[in-house]
């Protein structure tokens, strides 16, 4: 049971480039969750999923998109990117039932944009 | 606007010393409150977690205090050890589940160290 799992660890961004981050859970969770975390910012939520073929935006989802095709796949593309980008983006998921709301975090992706 | 706010910004403690880490909310709406700790360079992980309910809760050296008319929760580590040293955020969350999708609102973090 590998839990969440995000891909790549780091990447270098040039401004104007685009990619896509990816994120696999193996849980069977219904919901998945994108953030950003900045120093000294806390985690902010780019977009949320409460299940395949659904998502809504979170906090701060400007210059981002998702796409929500299977339970286990949360990808999430960053077009045109800006050195506003820079930050440690993690994927999670949770079960979505009644008193489940613990959320599970993969490992993070680390991006730089110059 | 839904926000929750988090001091202190950095802490250090001795070993065997008391963290203390506390989170103010403004949306009365919120009703359950987790605690995450993050490693370096690792996701965050679930620590403890409360609702509103009960005033206190303890799962060994963690306990969190609840006070609902205050809108106050905090994070209490009792005989801190340097194992402990992490980053904690207080996060929020509000039901239904169904509507909310179980969204957090975190706050901005506190980076513990504890020294030997």
């Amino acid at each position: 049971n590998a839990g969440v799992t995000q891909t790549p660890k780091f990447r270098i961004l040039k401004i104007g480039q685009s990619m896509t981050l990816q994120c696999a859970q193996d849980m069977n969770h219904n919901y998945m969750y994108w953030y950003r975390q900045d120093p000294g910012m806390g985690l902010k939520l780019i977009y949320y999923s409460v299940g395949a073929g659904i998502t809504d935006k979170g906090e701060v989802p400007n210059g981002y998109n998702v796409s929500r095709s299977t339970t286990e796949d949360f990808p999430l593309r960053l077009e045109l990117a800006a050195p506003s980008q820079t930050s440690v983006y993690f994927c999670a998921s949770s079960l979505g039932q009644r008193n489940s709301y613990e959320q599970y975090f993969g490992p993070g992706t680390r991006l730089t944009v110059t | 606007q839904q926000q929750v706010k988090q001091s202190p910004q950095s802490l250090i403690v001795q070993k065997g010393g008391i963290s203390i880490i506390n989170c103010a909310y403004e949306n009365t709406a919120f009703d359950y409150f987790p605690w995450y700790q993050q490693f370096p360079g690792k996701g965050p992980a679930l620590l403890i977690a409360i609702r509103p309910d009960v005033s206190e809760k303890k799962e060994g050296r963690f306990t969190i205090s609840f006070n609902k008319s205050a809108k106050q929760f905090s994070l209490h580590i009792m005989d801190s050890q340097p194992g402990d040293s992490a980053t904690y955020f207080c996060a929020a969350s509000m039901t239904p589940w169904e509507t909310s999708g179980s969204r957090l609102t975190f706050g901005e973090g506190t980076q513990l160290t504890v020294n030997p």
